[in-house]
Order: structure tokens, then C-alpha cells, then sequence
């Protein structure tokens, strides 16, 4: 079974900059979600999505972050514009419907804002 | 408070010593407990799920204490390629949504 896929890998921007970020779940997986994780801290959730509806947004910071998950597949995450304190690995993960379990993460983007 | 707080570490043992991680969560109404082993620039993985009877899997062994609100993760005769980032990972979610908190993770570091 593929996993998690995420692009790009990795991205270097200056800050007032935008980015994007895309991510495929594993096929079949209706629970999609995006973390945040900042060096020496453990993943944050930004925002979660259960098909193509989202179900938790409590910590996006809405006035830069925004996610789409159009179709219930791929989803993008985009910053619009970064700031210095965004540099973070961003984490991918989805889990199939109703299962309280297993999270599958993708290697994640990481990020640089200079 | 943190929802979710490890001891950051490191924690530096050697070969074959036993080893133990503990966590604490705030919500007394958690509704299920994971570790996961995150390697260095890479992601988190499932190491295993915590069971109120608690679980064993090969040298990892996993408890949880609800009254306490605590889980701990054992390792024994600890090995080179154990040496990771431990994180504890609680579902606070309600009803059917899953809501997934991490703790900062526990650095341990095997050395020969």
C-alpha cells in the first residue's frame, strides 16, 4: 500500500512570502490531517478534515493559514504571508474513517522563512 | 498546562539497560493512548497503541493508569536502534471524531 505522499520536501522562502503544500493520503483514508511541528516540540494540529468537510480548525491561525481538501483526496495547505516563526516541518497524516488508531504520516515539508 | 507533558531527556543509557518514559494527560476523559518513535528528520510512526490492561509487544511494554492519568512505555535490554524520539500521543476527540494531542517527545540516546 503507498503511503502518505507530500511535495515539496522541502522550501525556502523570506518571509511576507506565500507557500503551498500538497498532500495525497493513502487511498481510501476519509480523515486527513495537518500538523505543525517546530523544532524540539512534538506535532501540533492545524486542521483536520473528515472527507472533504473539516471537523477542526481550533488552531489554524485563520488570518494566514488556509486548507482545502477539494474532492476528499489531495489537500493543500497554504500560508499567505509567512512570517519567521512559521519555519516548522509540516506533517501530513490521514487515518481511515471511524478508527480511533493509526495514523499514517507522510515525510512532511519542511520549511524555512528567512 | 500542556495537554499532553513528557520529560524532554535525553536520556543517554547503554546497551541492554532497561529504560522508562512516562506521560501525563489532562483530560480525564481521554479516549485512547499511543506511543510513537519519531528518528531524527523523519516522521512519527506508530510504535504501539496503550490498553487499560496494558500491552507488551517484545521488549516494549505499555501501561496506562486512568486514575492518575499517566501512561509510561518500557524498554528493555535497551539496543543501538532504539535510540529515537518517544512520543506520547492521546485522542481527546468525542462521539466519532478523533482530536490528537502530542507530547513534546522523549529523547533517548543508546550508546555502546
Amino acid at each position: 500500500e503507498a503511503g502518505v505522499a507530500q511535495s515539496p520536501r522541502y522550501k525556502i522562502i523570506e518571509k511576507r512570502q506565500s507557500v503551498a503544500f500538497w498532500c495525497n493520503p493513502i487511498s481510501g483514508h476519509a480523515t486527513l490531517y495537518w500538523y505543525q511541528q517546530i523544532l524540539g516540540q512534538g506535532p501540533k494540529l492545524l486542521i483536520q478534515f473528515q472527507n472533504n468537510g473539516v471537523v477542526d480548525d481550533s488552531q489554524l491561525p485563520k488570518d494566514r493559514f488556509s486548507a482545502e481538501r477539494l474532492k476528499g483526496v489531495d489537500s493543500t495547505l497554504k500560508i499567505q504571508p509567512a512570517k519567521l516563526e512559521d519555519s516548522a516541518v509540516y506533517l501530513c497524516a490521514s487515518s481511515r474513517l471511524g478508527d480511533s488508531n493509526e495514523q499514517f504520516f507522510g515525510p512532511g515539508t519542511r520549511l524555512t522563512v528567512l | 498546562r500542556k495537554e499532553v507533558e513528557q520529560d524532554p531527556g535525553p536520556f543517554n543509557v547503554p546497551e541492554g539497560a532497561t529504560v522508562a518514559f512516562n506521560c501525563t494527560y489532562s483530560n480525564s476523559a481521554s479516549q485512547s493512548f499511543f506511543w510513537y518513535r519519531q528518528d531524527c528528520r523523519k516522521e512519527p510512526k506508530l510504535l504501539m497503541s496503550v490498553y487499560s490492561s496494558g500491552n507488551e509487544d517484545g521488549r516494549f511494554t505499555a501501561q496506562l493508569n486512568r486514575a492518575s492519568q499517566y501512561i509510561s512505555l518500557l524498554i528493555r535490554d535497551s539496543k543501538l536502534s532504539d535510540s529515537a524520539t518517544y512520543l506520547c500521543v492521546v485522542n481527546m476527540g468525542k462521539y466519532n471524531f478523533n482530536k490528537f494531542y502530542f507530547g513534546s517527545g522523549t529523547k533517548l540516546n543508546v550508546k555502546p
